[in-house]
């Protein structure tokens, strides 16, 4: 149970183009999302935090009109990256944390994590 | 949020038990130490978690002092497998707010299981 799951897993896109990232949780409802941004060699950045039904939270030093997050359901949450530049290459992960009542353990579940690279 | 200091890397030997120490002498009475692990290019996995007593699960054990102030993760018998980033964090017990339960990273130890 608790598996998070992250489409795509890798995207190559062009400098100036929107990508899509979408986290679901496959067998648990969550109202709480979290997104990171993982760059080589460095630990995972919070960058948001999603909730279903209301505006996202966002990290000090991370541009919410660049980073759109949308939560509209209690299984997925998306994260758009728009106008893309090189320095947005990065790894994206996703996380939820299981609504209570649930069973199973108070924490965040993570996705695989989402490639991107921009050209 | 309370920190944690952990040693940057360790080696451990395969089939040997790994103890990672996590240092956190700043945490509140009512925060909870959290351990995961990160293997190479993959999200992040939730391992075990304690509040004031020792806690045993499946994939490890947590040793929490008495004051709080530190703890250690043990891998019992180490395989190659467990090669990963282990992060030690504490996380904030704020019941409200928008963000409640988020965790923040630090750099974590990276324990290197050799044959």
């Amino acid at each position: 149970g608790a598996v998070v799951s992250q489409h795509p897993s890798w995207v190559i896109c062009k400098s100036g183009t929107s990508v899509k990232i979408e986290c679901r949780s496959l067998d648990f409802q969550a109202t709480t999302m979290f997104w990171y941004r993982q760059f080589p060699k460095q630990s995972l950045m919070l960058m948001a935090t999603s909730n279903e039904g209301s505006k996202a939270t966002y990290e000090q030093g991370v541009e919410k009109d660049k980073f759109l997050i949308n939560h509209a359901s209690l299984t997925l949450s998306t994260l758009t990256v728009t106008s893309a530049h090189p320095e947005d290459s990065s790894f994206y992960i996703c996380s939820a944390r299981p609504n209570p009542g649930q069973g199973g353990i108070d924490t965040q579940y993570f996705g695989p994590g989402t490639r991107l690279t921009v050209l | 949020d309370a920190k944690t200091t952990q040693p940057t890397s360790m080696d451990c030997a395969e089939g040997r038990a790994a103890n990672l120490p996590c240092n956190h002498s700043t945490i509140s009475g009512n925060e909870y130490v959290y351990w995961y692990r990160q293997i190479h290019s993959q999200g992040p996995q939730y391992i075990i978690h304690g509040l004031k007593n020792n806690e045993t699960n499946e994939m490890a054990s947590l040793i929490i002092t008495e004051d709080r102030k530190s703890s250690t993760l043990i891998l019992p018998h180490a395989t190659l497998r467990d090669t990963a980033v282990y992060y030690c964090i504490v996380r904030p017990t704020n019941a409200g707010g928008t963000s409640y339960g988020k965790l923040t990273f630090g750099q974590g130890t990276i324990l290197t299981v050799h044959p």
